[in-house]
């Protein structure tokens, strides 16, 4: 079965920052990956996601992710941090079925 | 515009008692999935409706049920089996129309359950 880790309950960085909140992922066969946020009290909000296309994939608020089968990770990134970026985020697998499995998340502060 | 809503935003409810959470979408999608959601534990899976008149358990199903009577509504309800129903609930929905593969997941604003 598939599953994903994510490494770090709560990421800090300051303003202007370089984000980086990671993903890992388990699977037997290609996946698909994606990443949500979430604001307090909200539902989730797809950032992005991997469909085996191109391996970087570029998606909304100047976040994106690189899927890296070697290292089966699928990191977010975004170079620099804004205050509004503060939120939870959730990478997500699915794999040949329509659930998905999700990470526990990762909240990111921003500070000023 | 399409989406997904789901009613009310706060639920308070008495222990002993039954409560049905509302779902409903318009955006013509066959599935749709019920997640609890509890701080630090991510989203489980309760229960998925893949069609009309048909739905499966998910991870955390126990103390919970469902109906899909009707492809735009999948109401939850929470029954006085569950033994710790105060959490976050998160509806979802996505569709496999041709061409369309990655499974993506479209989610409502949630309620939020308390349970005293």
């Amino acid at each position: 079965a598939q599953s994903v880790t994510q490494l770090g309950s709560h990421v800090s960085v300051s303003e202007g920052a370089l984000v980086l909140l990671r993903c890992n992922y388990s699977s037997s066969v290609p996946p698909y990956l994606f990443w949500y946020v979430q604001y307090p009290n909200q539902g989730l909000q797809l950032l992005l996601k991997y469909t085996s296309a191109a391996t970087l994939v570029k998606g909304i608020n100047g976040f994106e992710a690189e899927f890296k089968k070697s290292e089966t990770s699928f990191h977010l990134t975004k170079p620099s941090a804004h205050m509004s970026d503060a939120a939870e985020y959730f990478c997500a697998v699915s794999v040949l079925s329509e659930k998905l499995v999700f990470g526990k998340g990762t909240k990111l502060t921003v500070n000023p | 515009d399409g989406g997904i809503t789901q009613s009310p935003k706060y639920l308070f409810r008495k222990e002993g008692q039954n409560v049905t959470l509302s779902c409903e979408q318009n955006l013509n999608h066959d599935a749709m999935y019920w997640y609890r959601q509890d701080p630090g534990q991510g989203l489980r899976l309760i229960y998925y409706s893949q069609i009309v008149n048909d739905f499966q358990k998910g991870d955390i199903a126990e103390g919970y049920s469902v109906s899909r009577e009707k492809k735009e509504s999948f109401p939850l309800t929470v029954t006085s089996a569950q033994k710790n129903p105060t959490a976050f609930y998160l509806c979802a929905s996505s569709t496999h129309a041709e061409g369309v593969d990655s499974y993506e997941q479209y989610f409502g604003p949630g309620t939020r359950l308390t349970v005293t």
